[in-house]
């Protein structure tokens, strides 16, 4: 089955700087790349996704990248705020004809400092 | 549409006890998944069901675990007995049956077993 691995587990940033998230997925049949972005307490909720025929995709402060020959995507989120503070998923999609199973990494601890 | 509604948010049992959750998808979207979060393994999935049929239950982590969907508008996730490692936080999502569609999350069951 899919295994996506998600580096790192805990991200702290200044105000105002960029953060990466990386991910890797080991299914190069899977062509559906969703982030979730989950704040303390609450529900995982989506924030920006790509499919595998696009390379990169972009909102507002928001970018993803993904590399299908490598097997791997990013989330980039530039000029940070405290807001943007939360737990980050990656998640890859296989479908299997009946269904799509996501499978998510292990999450990223992001911490935007004042 | 309420988006999908678990309950009870909260739960806290005794060792032994059966444990009930219960879902409601987005009308009309034919895909649910239950999933568990925790600190060390993340967000796993532990069942999926397409048109109310199981589809991938490879994820549940033993016989004490089972999962039912009798009708379009309703699932459970039932544990029995319960054990003090299964407390975590439960979700349930629910998406449409199409490729690389989103998967909406709800609000979540927290499960403390003493």
């Amino acid at each position: 089955g899919e295994n996506v691995e998600q580096h790192p587990s805990t991200l702290s940033v200044q105000e105002g700087d960029s953060a990466v998230i990386k991910c890797t997925y080991s299914d190069s049949a899977s062509n559906y790349f969703p982030w979730y972005k989950q704040e303390l307490g609450k529900r995982p909720q989506l924030i920006i996704d790509i499919r595998s025929n696009v390379g990169e995709k972009k909102d507002q402060r928001i970018a993803v990248t993904l590399n299908k020959t490598a097997k791997h995507f990013s989330l980039h989120i530039t000029e940070t705020q405290p807001e943007d503070s939360a737990v980050y998923f990656c998640a890859a999609s296989l479908n299997t004809g009946t269904a799509s199973k996501l499978t998510f990494g292990t999450g990223t601890r992001l911490q935007v400092t004042l | 549409d309420a988006g999908v509604i678990q309950s009870p948010r909260h739960e806290v049992t005794e060792m032994g006890q059966e444990v009930t959750l219960r879902c409601k998808p987005i009308s009309g979207h034919n895909s649910l998944f239950w999933y568990r979060q925790t600190m060390m393994r993340g967000l796993e999935l532990l069942i999926y069901f397409n048109n109310n049929v199981p589809i991938d239950d490879s994820g549940m982590p033993e016989d004490r675990f089972s999962a039912k969907m009798p009708n379009a508008s309703f699932s459970t996730l039932k544990i029995q007995p319960s054990e003090p490692r299964d407390s975590a936080v439960y979700f349930c999502a629910s998406s449409l049956n199409r490729m690389n569609t989103e998967a909406f999350f709800g609000q979540g069951t927290r499960l403390t077993v003493v």
